[in-house]
């Protein structure tokens, strides 16, 4: 089935350690995207990219990285520079072209200890 | 700047009553894209549908009915008959010709509460 994964679905880290969430999608979209949600609110834009080897910041890209080495994998790594990164973390993809509906995969629960 | 207004936090009804959710949105582009998105308690969001700003013809499918207006910029969500499995937050989001590849705007969501 087509569509798009990600791990672990839930994830727990120490304060100052880094961690990796993965994102994979099987559905040849070329633009993939993340985003983080708090409690009660909206979704915020981290990183995007468009294309493989290219990504651009977000709204709220402090703390974070990512790299597109692959057009199907778009890993986010929060960093130890990210302050209060316990947060709801969602991975989507969409077609390169407009009207550019976004496919979501199932989301990532980091809590930091 | 784009911007997509939820203006209903939460709503809660009891089953079987009809709920409106309301969406407003700004934008300088002619040509744009709407959406809606279900987010269960599960956490991924579900696509429910898309809108492009030429098509202002209202659609419906099933109990889940929507109603564009451009002349008011917005683009409301109806649910007939409410069922508890329609409890989930929805939200609302746009996106432009010109700078979709950037990421869909989304509304901060409305938490939909379905009473038994």
């Amino acid at each position: 089935d087509g569509g798009i994964t990600q791990s672990p679905k839930y994830l727990f880290r120490k304060e100052g350690q880094n961690v990796t969430l993965s994102c994979e999608q099987n559905l040849n979209h070329d633009a993939m995207y993340w985003y983080r949600q708090d409690p009660g609110q909206g979704l915020r834009l981290i990183y995007y990219s468009q294309i493989v080897n290219d990504f651009q910041k977000g709204d709220i890209a402090e703390g974070y990285s990512v790299s597109r080495e692959k057009k199907e994998s778009f890993p986010l790594t929060v960093t130890s520079a990210q302050k209060n990164p316990t947060a709801f973390y969602l991975c989507a993809s969409a077609p390169g072209q407009p009207p550019w509906e976004q496919f979501f995969g199932p989301g990532t629960r980091l809590t930091v200890l | 700047a784009q911007k997509v207004t939820q203006a209903q936090t939460e709503i809660s009804v009891v089953e079987k009553e009809d709920v409106t959710l309301d969406c407003v949105y700004e934008t300088r582009d002619t040509t744009y894209y709407l959406f809606w998105y279900k987010q269960p308690p599960s956490g991924e969001l579900v696509f429910l549908i898309r809108r492009n700003s030429f098509d202002e013809q209202n659609e419906i499918s099933g109990r889940y009915s929507w109603n564009f207006q451009k002349s008011t910029s917005s683009f409301n969500f109806t649910i007939t008959a409410s069922q508890v499995v329609d409890s989930a937050v929805y939200f609302c989001a746009l996106s432009e010709l010109g700078g979709g590849a950037d990421g869909l705007t989304f509304g901060k969501g409305t938490h939909l509460i379905i009473q038994p």
